[in-house]
């Protein structure tokens, strides 16, 4: 166990609607990150916060946001879903905003039907 | 070309074999992970260096930064090893990763 939570484990919704994935850091770090895998495009950076602030940003999509709360949790909201968004979603944490290891969340399974 | 490539892409061994997992990068890092992926989908961080050698169990990470290559080996294998690994680097802009596309491993007893 990472001291990582993400939920919901599973997420099934249709073409055009959206939806909010939510992830808990361990306990004292302040970097979360979230990363899409999807089959044809393996693990990608979406975008990072750092104690509530956006650090960098990756190839995340328009249709995508997310934040950091002041109690440090991150939620990634996609919106206007299409099938290709249909992917496993992680999130990360570590202590600093630079080179710290990385601890994943269990991960959060999205089917968009 | 993928800044992160892995070899091999897919690898079959018996119990109880030496197995090695290297990944090439292709500028200079800040630090490298490897990580671990189990069918369940889970991932699980199992070194992070920046140089040299680190071994935890029957894992070994090495890393060359002048050469911009890091192996990862597995001593005596078992079926429990099975699983996808993943070299994943950070460059010096930040902790962003960049990821390899994975060496799916199959250990047979």
């Amino acid at each position: 166990d990472s001291g990582v939570t993400q939920t919901p484990k599973h997420l099934i919704t249709a073409t055009g609607q959206r939806v909010t994935l939510r992830c808990s850091p361990r306990s004292g770090d302040l970097s979360v990150y979230w990363y899409q895998q999807s089959l044809d495009q393996g693990l990608q950076f979406l975008i990072q916060y750092y104690n509530g602030e956006e650090r960098a940003k990756g190839n995340i999509l328009e249709r995508f946001s997310a934040q950091q709360f002041p109690d440090l949790h991150s939620e990634l909201n996609l919106s206007s879903l299409e099938l290709g968004d249909s992917a496993l979603y992680f999130c990360a944490s570590s202590v600093g905003q630079g080179y710290n290891e990385q601890f994943f969340g269990p991960g959060t399974r999205l089917t968009v039907l | 070309k993928n800044e992160v490539e892995q070899s091999p892409q897919n690898l079959t061994a018996q119990e109880g074999e030496f197995i090695t997992i290297n990944c090439s990068y292709s500028v200079g890092i800040s630090a490298l992970h490897w990580l671990q992926q189990h069918p369940g989908g889970g991932i699980v961080s199992l070194f992070m260096l920046s140089s040299g050698k680190k071994k935890h169990g029957r894992l070994i990470a090495t890393i060359n930064i002048q050469e911009k290559h890091s192996s990862l080996h597995i001593t005596a294998s078992h079926p429990r090893d099975s699983a996808v690994y993943i070299c994943a680097v950070i460059y010096n802009q930040g902790g962003k990763l960049i990821f390899g596309q994975g060496t799916e491993l199959s250990v047979k007893p």
